[in-house]
């Protein structure tokens, strides 16, 4: 049981390029969701999904595309990359919005740098 | 949401019961408690959550005052691995879970 994987761990951009953060879990969450955490601040919550094909916005959604084609995959696109979008992202998953009984999963998370 | 206040930071000496506060004044009747951890530059952690009565698992207690205005996550025996920031978080179903700047718990040797 894998539980929620984030690729890659690693990424530097450059200012403008863009690229797909990928999120899956094996745990047939419905919910899935992706935050990025800044130095010393809390997570941010981006954008989220309450099932295949349901997505919408969270608190700083600007700058970041996502779709949910299954219930496993939940990734997240950032169109021109921007130095202001150098962050930790994580993604998290969970049988129900509010956590249900077990909580949020989150993975590992990806640390990206624009340049 | 609610708002939850937070200690910046506390202190807890390794094997005594760490004690972690939270103000949420505002919060409504159908409103949960949240508690989640993050240790180092790890994901978060789930540690508990509660409405209006106190929950224990094999991780902490929670402890919720009656008028439901503030509440205490409770590590009985607190190790060196639970160094770690914690966050309090209020919210309902449909809204969305936002993470504070939380508490910084230092246990100490």
């Amino acid at each position: 049981n894998a539980g929620v994987t984030q690729t890659p761990k690693f990424q530097v951009l450059k200012t403008g390029q863009s690229m797909t953060l990928q999120c899956a879990q094996d745990m047939n969450h419905e919910y899935m969701s992706w935050y990025r955490q800044d130095p010393g601040m809390g997570l941010r919550l981006i954008h989220y999904s309450v099932g295949a094909g349901i997505t919408d916005q969270g608190e700083v959604p600007n700058g970041y595309n996502v779709s949910r084609s299954t219930t496993e995959d939940f990734p997240l696109r950032l169109l021109s990359a921007a130095p202001s979008q150098t962050s930790v992202y994580f993604c998290a998953s969970s049988y129900h919005r509010t956590g249900g009984d077990y909580g949020y999963t989150f993975g590992s998370g990806t640390r990206l740098t624009v340049v | 949401d609610a708002k939850t206040t937070q200690p910046t930071s506390m202190d807890c000496a390794e094997g005594r019961a760490a004690n972690l506060p939270c103000n949420h004044s505002t919060i409504s009747g159908n409103e949960y408690v949240y508690w989640y951890r993050q240790i180092h530059s790890q994901g978060p952690q789930y540690i508990i959550h509660g409405l209006k009565n106190n929950e224990t698992n094999e991780m902490a207690s929670l402890i919720i005052t009656e008028d439901r205005k503030s509440s205490t996550l409770i590590l009985p025996h607190a190790t060196l691995r639970d160094t770690a920031v914690y966050y309090c978080i209020v919210f309902r179903n449909n809204n969305d879970m936002r993470f504070g700047a939380g508490t910084r718990l230092t246990v100490k040797p």
